[in-house]
């Protein structure tokens, strides 16, 4: 079955560096997202990129967060200078055309700011 | 907007026994609703959605869930449970329609105990 891969599982990185998020799409998946995960709280939406722009954000996804396509088969997330409090799980997630067929998830990368 | 209840952010069960988690879910548009499960230091897996067409939805590793517009609630049940169903359950809801871009919003997850 069709996976979503993310990389790397696990980066633990300084305050104030900038990291990337790497995601690998199902191939013919349309619609892409970041979701974030801090311990023990809610799943939350950050942001959504269709026809290689962004389509929608959430309060959270600010200046210092970017995501691109690149080539057409990586996704990437972007934090420009990172912060204590981005420490969390971060999920990729894609879907097809509609939403009939649910988004598949990555498993996540592991994200530690200290 | 949308927004999604779970109730009870943990549910203990014995081995065989009948698995219920709630979900509420409040939606201005028709929904569409899922329910994902996340085992330890892994992603989120797909367990069964709910898309406008049966109301009782079918999934993996024989769950259940029924849509219930006037209680508004998507609740999940499996008849007897087995000790790998061990894990954090989600329930989401996401804007109907083709055209939609989709947004999940999620509930704050139920941790499932199994006991022997």
């Amino acid at each position: 079955e069709p996976e979503v891969t993310q990389t790397p599982s696990h980066q633990v990185t300084q305050m104030g560096q900038e990291v990337i998020l790497r995601c690998v799409p199902i191939s013919n998946h349309l619609y892409f997202y970041w979701y974030r995960q801090i311990l023990g709280q809610k799943v939350e939406f950050l942001v959504s990129f269709y026809n290689n722009e962004i389509s929608e954000k959430s309060e959270i996804f600010d200046d210092q967060f970017s995501v691109e396509r690149p080539d057409g088969s990586n996704f990437t997330l972007k934090i420009r200078s990172t912060k204590l409090e981005d420490s969390a799980m971060y999920f990729c997630a894609s879907r097809t055309g509609t939403a009939n067929y649910g988004y598949t998830f990555g498993s996540g990368t592991r994200l530690t700011v200290v | 907007a949308q927004s999604v209840t779970q109730l009870g952010s943990h549910v203990s069960v014995s081995e065989g026994a009948l698995v219920l988690l709630r979900c509420n879910y409040s939606s201005s548009v028709p929904p569409y609703l899922f329910w994902y499960v996340q085992y330890p230091n892994q992603g989120l897996q797909l367990l069964l959605k709910y898309t406008s067409a049966a109301t009782l939805v079918k999934g993996i590793n024989g769950f259940e869930a029924e849509f219930k517009k006037s209680e508004t609630s998507f609740h999940l049940t499996k008849p007897s449970a087995h000790m790998s169903d061990a894990a954090e359950y989600f329930c989401a809801v996401d804007r109907a329609g083709g055209t939609s871009y989709g947004k999940l919003t999620f509930g704050q997850g139920t941790i499932l105990t199994v006991h022997p």
